[in-house]
């Protein structure tokens, strides 16, 4: 596609729920990121994908988080047994290799009650 | 998690007026990028600098990599209503893909 497209825009799930939630970066791009932001926070970094592997993970907060990429392309963010504090908006971003430059989507926002 | 310094974090200004906000960081940073972010949307790129010193101009948006490559500065000239957002910056450094982020700047802008 023209931009980076995630799903869902808006989610709201009781606590203890499992959530997925998906990135489909711009065409072409290899890298991929996943990036959580907090209302009126700053981005926190959770993940990179080169392809579909992840050399950094660093910015998962705990085991319950988890992601994958298939065929270099899609990505899946899930949030196992969710928490209130999992509220935030989970914003991907795609960057092609040759650029520094990333781009990102709209970004998914989720609620847990 | 690891965030840049961004200062101011809020302005309120008049229309018309010139704008100026900075990031600063401990480490080097090989890269700089600018994004505004508007209520409800993700980021979107206004700027990238790669080279200590550079100067790049958007429209009225000037972005500047600081020598020391640890800083980066973006002034808005002759600010207009639909410059209300937040403003962040993000580094990265050399031989990595991760980029951080600054706590970003809240702009307002009174007509």
């Amino acid at each position: 596609g023209a931009g980076v497209s995630q799903s869902p825009s808006n989610k709201v799930t009781e606590k203890g729920k499992d959530v997925e939630l998906r990135c489909d970066p711009i065409s072409g791009h290899t890298a991929l990121y996943w990036y959580r932001q907090s209302l009126g926070q700053g981005l926190e970094f959770l993940i990179y994908f080169q392809g579909n592997s992840a050399p950094d993970k660093s910015g998962l907060p705990s085991d319950r988080f988890s992601a994958e990429r298939t065929g270099g392309s899609v990505s899946t963010l899930t949030i196992q047994r969710t928490q209130q504090e999992d509220s935030a908006v989970y914003l991907c971003a795609s960057s092609p290799t040759s650029l520094n430059t990333i781009y990102f989507g709209e970004g998914s926002w989720l609620t847990v009650v | 998690g690891q965030q840049l310094n961004q200062s101011p974090q809020s302005m309120f200004i008049q229309e018309g007026e010139d704008v100026s906000m900075n990031c600063t960081s401990s480490s080097i940073f090989n890269t700089w990028l600018w994004y505004k972010q508007d209520p409800g949307e993700g980021p979107v790129l206004l700027i990238a600098l790669y080279k200590a010193g550079e100067l790049t101009s958007n429209g009225r948006l000037t972005a500047q990599f600081g020598i020391t490559r640890k800083d980066s500065f973006l002034n808005i000239s002759a600010s207009i209503p639909s410059d209300v957002g937040i403003y962040f910056c993000a580094g990265q450094t050399s031989g990595t893909y991760k980029y951080i982020f600054g706590t970003g700047t809240r702009l307002k802008v009174l007509a």
